[in-house]
């Protein structure tokens, strides 16, 4: 059971845009910057945004991300074939039991 | 260009003890406001992060894992290692190391990302 929240799937065809969410606590997202990433097939992950909503050099701008209160999204405009991967929300728990967490990842599928 | 690399054995048995070492190439493991740290995937499951190193030697770790796990540096060999203890099968993963970029708002929030990551390495607990 992860400490933050994410639906297990999404999908959606090329060329649309899809959303993934991302759901904590006051202990964590609430009061802690997100960060996001991405894992295709048989890869190590990849950091797509951090501090909420920036994006590294070389990450394309159809990549965003946002935060409200206690949840946070990952949002992706454009969608291509090679998007389809596993994402994970992540960001610092600050609970007795302190340290980074993850969510459990989303696999999005491009239809 | 920052590169990470794991490496240690592939097999461990149940009991002992899992041992991995994450080179750094390209850049100083003594970089200021960057953590370095250790993260796990049991096959087909999620990430669940490890614990972290700073290159003085200061370490936080995930509770649920603090009692097996030790992190230490070296930085004359700019490196950074791994050691948990009293490994079952639920150890078995593909482990990685990453480096952690950790800043502290004034307000005393977090804004940590792991920018950098190795390959990963998979690690298997069977006798």
């Amino acid at each position: 059971q992860s400490v933050l929240t994410q639906p297990p799937s999404v999908s959606a065809a090329p060329g649309q845009k899809v959303t993934i969410s991302c759901s904590g606590s006051s202990s964590n997202i609430g009061n802690n910057y997100v960060s996001w990433y991405q894992q295709l097939p048989g890869t190590a992950p990849k950091l797509l945004i951090y501090e909420n909503n920036n994006r590294p050099s070389g990450i394309p701008d159809r990549f965003s991300g946002s935060k409200s209160g206690t949840s946070a999204t990952l949002g992706i405009t454009g969608l291509q074939t090679g998007d389809e991967a596993d994402y994970y929300c992540g960001t610092w728990d600050s609970s007795l039991s302190a340290g980074e967490v993850f969510g459990g990842g989303t696999k999005l599928t491009v239809l | 260009q920052l590169q990470l690399q794991e490496s240690g054995p592939g097999l461990v048995k149940p009991s002992e003890t899992l041992s991995l070492t994450c080179t750094v190439s390209g850049g100083s493991i003594s970089m200021a406001t960057y953590y370095w740290g250790w993260i796990r995937q049991p096959p087909g499951k999620g990430l669940e992060w490890i614990g972290s190193i700073y290159y003085s030697g200061s370490t936080y770790y995930n509770p649920s894992l603090k009692s097996r796990v030790t992190i230490s540096v070296d930085t004359s060999k700019n490196q950074f290692s791994l050691k948990l203890s009293s490994v079952t099968a639920a150890d078995t993963a593909v482990y990685y190391c990453a480096r952690l970029r950790q800043t502290l708002t004034p307000a005393g929030d977090h804004a940590d990302a792991f920018d950098i990551w190795g390959q990963g390495t998979m690690v298997t607990v069977s006798s």
